[in-house]
């Protein structure tokens, strides 16, 4: 079946590093993906999406990579900073259906000074 | 410009009681979606509607769950009969109209249901 998983439930950075989260899907007919980001006790927060026909696409700080070969997606934070510390999911849509969106479990981002 | 709103923000019920959630999509959205995240856990799709229209359902419980979003006012989840087990974070989450490429999903704050 479809599913969008993490390999790492955890990752600390220290303030200022460059941070790699990476996410694996299943669905290679899926051609929308999103990262959110997710503080405690609040809503996911859209931080960039990226469809299948790009293999990069940069925002303000973040940087997202699509690897539709080996059906991986990687968000890149650049000097990550404490207030990025928070959950980050991938989500993926699958194809033709702009409806429904399929999360991942999730990577915690601890972000130490 | 006011994001997607929910209420409540925190809702208490006992077993078989009837809870319902209520969300107002952002001004100008007409498509709303409905997820359930349980702790540590990421969002599980429910219900994708539009106005007075249910477009797929696929995540709903077959029994005591439904929903709606009529012509006026907000969209509605309703949860009867509550059991434990229904205890998790309800997200709503609203976009335009679909254009192609795009499925832009912008969520509320989320309400927390615990039920005794």
């Amino acid at each position: 079946g479809e599913s969008v998983g993490l390999h790492l439930p955890t990752l600390s950075v220290q303030e200022g590093d460059n941070s790699i989260i990476n996410c694996a899907y299943s669905n290679s007919a899926s051609d929308y993906f999103i990262w959110y980001k997710q503080e405690s006790g609040k809503g996911p927060q859209f931080i960039i999406d990226i469809r299948s026909n790009m293999d990069k696409r940069q925002g303000q700080r973040v940087t997202v990579l699509l690897n539709k070969t080996v059906k991986h997606l990687s968000l890149q934070i650049a000097a990550t900073q404490p207030g990025d510390s928070a959950v980050y999911f991938c989500a993926e849509t699958p194809s033709g259906g702009y409806n429904k969106l399929i999360f991942g479990a999730g990577t915690r981002l601890a972000v130490h000074p | 410009n006011a994001g997607v709103m929910q209420n409540p923000r925190h809702l208490v019920r006992r077993r078989g009681q009837e809870a319902r959630l209520r969300c107002s999509p952002m001004k100008g959205h007409s498509h709303v979606y409905w997820y359930r995240q349980l702790p540590e856990e990421g969002l599980k799709f429910m219900v994708y509607l539009q106005k007075e229209n249910i477009i797929d359902e696929s995540g709903m419980p077959k029994e005591r769950f439904s929903a709606e979003f009529p012509k006026e006012g907000p969209s509605i989840l309703r949860i009867q009969q509550v059991v434990r087990g229904d205890s998790a974070a309800y997200f709503c989450a609203s976009s335009p109209e679909t254009i192609s490429g795009s499925n832009e999903q912008y969520f509320g704050p989320g309400t927390r249901l615990t039920v005794t």
